[in-house]
């Protein structure tokens, strides 16, 4: 099965842990993201990465942190210094290319990880 | 600037037509899509439109681009209760590279008997 994994699907943490979320990719997709998403609320860009090895600040990055050390996985860390970490996490990965004269540019979604802090 | 607006709610009855509206700001932005999101779920990616196209259909989706503007439409045809959900619609500006996503809140779709 091709897809993106996340683990766990439920996470608790304590007032001032560190807890890294994990998001594995099969597709063999570049890019990869984290969004967080709060109730009643769109999806925000915490942190991308277009490659391996590099990666960008999104808009809500502070008390964040991530790596990229392999094309298939994109973990984020939820740091102490992030106030407020009680969201759903949602991690994707980006297609991109040609088919004839259409050009696609799509993202797909894990099932995200709920982290509640205690 | 980067902005996506979409009515919070809509209520229809089953076998009728759904129409979820949004309104985005950057004008550069190339594409837009809609994604259905399910009670505890990931996104999934239902269609997109790339803004040179007025209108793309895809079974019972159809979304309308009125680039002048900046209205983004998607109708969804016979309507079931499968269809309940929160539908996100987003942009990609021309700011980011075409690599970030920009969100509205996602519209609540209720569909009853």
């Amino acid at each position: 099965d091709g897809g993106i994994t996340q683990s766990p699907k439920y996470l608790f943490r304590k007032e001032g842990q560190n807890v890294t979320l994990s998001c594995e990719q099969n597709l063999n997709h570049d890019a990869m993201y984290w969004y967080r998403q709060d109730p009643g609320q769109g999806l925000r860009l915490i942190y991308y990465s277009q490659i391996v090895n590099d990666f960008q600040k999104g808009d809500i990055a502070e008390g964040y942190s991530v790596s990229r050390e392999k094309k298939e996985s994109f973990p984020l860390t939820v740091t102490s210094a992030q106030k407020n970490p009680t969201a759903f996490y949602l991690c994707a990965s980006r297609m991109t290319g040609t088919s004839g004269s259409l050009l696609y540019n799509e993202q797909f979604f894990g099932p995200g990880t709920r982290l509640t802090v205690l | 600037g980067e902005d996506v607006e979409q009515s919070l709610f809509l209520s229809v009855r089953e076998g009728d037509s759904s129409v979820i509206n949004c309104t985005y700001t950057d004008s550069s932005s190339t594409y837009l899509y809609w994604y259905k999101q399910e009670p505890g779920a990931g996104l999934q990616l239902l269609t997109y439109i790339f803004s040179n196209m007025d209108m793309k259909q895809d079974q019972r989706l159809t979304v309308l681009l009125n680039k002048k503007d900046k209205h983004l439409s998607l109708r969804i045809a016979d309507t079931q209760t499968g269809d309940s959900a929160i539908y996100f619609c987003a942009e990609t500006p021309f700011s980011g590279g075409y690599n970030k996503l920009i969100f509205g809140a996602g519209t609540r779709l209720a569909v009853h008997p």
